[in-house]
């Protein structure tokens, strides 16, 4: 299975734009990348997803490197309330692989 | 709507006891699964299953046994509890596997303490 890498730890001030990196150089062209995030206390959810083209949404966005062996996501004027760890994953879109996670970046905001 | 519900939240075990984690998913997805989370650490997949009927096993299934009840539950059982099982239990469901968006949804998780 294609592996990511992420930074252990990020930090960033409130209200600035927060990038997270995702190296993933053995993704395979079936493969989605995808992004959870895991609140304090909670669950995962669900931030986005992409294949080969930029994504955005309400609560993210996702820039995809040409070659697809990186991405970043990106917090466009991050809050205390993203604090988390970002989990970065790539799902292969053929039968029934399920997700399978790594140990994700914290997040730290500061105010 | 509810989502994802687990039972129970907390439950402390001896060594040796059984007990059943309870999952429910009101979203009519096809697939469900079992994770767990260790302090620290990220989550680890036990168990899951792509449609009611059948299962598969994840990267850490040993001492533990699942059932697809129907579409909506999908339980996980200890069958003799062991300390190296204390951990943080997360249920999740998404839309059938083989599409790109497959979202999981997850539920609160289920705290296990096993003395």
């Amino acid at each position: 299975d294609a592996k990511t890498t992420q930074p252990n730890s990020m930090e960033s001030n409130e209200e600035e734009p927060v990038h997270l990196p995702c190296n993933h150089s053995t993704i395979s062209g079936t493969d989605y990348i995808h992004w959870y995030r895991q609140l304090p206390s909670q669950g995962p959810e669900y931030v986005i997803h992409g294949l080969t083209s930029n994504v955005n949404n309400r609560m993210a966005s996702l820039a995809i490197a040409e070659d697809r062996k990186s991405s970043t996501l990106i917090l466009h004027r991050a809050t205390l309330r993203d604090a988390a760890v970002y989990y970065c994953i790539l799902f292969r879109n053929s039968g029934n692989t399920p997700l399978v996670f790594g140990k994700g970046t914290r997040l730290s905001v500061i105010a | 709507n509810a989502g994802v519900t687990q039972t129970p939240k907390f439950q402390v075990l001896k060594t040796g006891q059984s007990m059943t984690l309870q999952c429910a998913q009101d979203m009519n997805h096809n697939s469900m699964y079992w994770y767990r989370q260790d302090p620290g650490m990220g989550l680890r997949l036990i168990y899951y299953s792509a449609s009611e009927g059948t299962t598969d096993k994840g990267e850490v299934p040993n001492g533990y046994n699942v059932s697809r009840l129907n579409k909506r539950e999908f339980s996980l059982r200890l069958e003799s509890a062991a300390p190296s099982q204390t951990s943080v239990y997360f249920c999740a469901s998404s839309e059938t596997s083989g599409t790109g968006a497959n979202v999981l949804t997850f539920g609160a998780g289920s705290r296990l303490t096993v003395l």
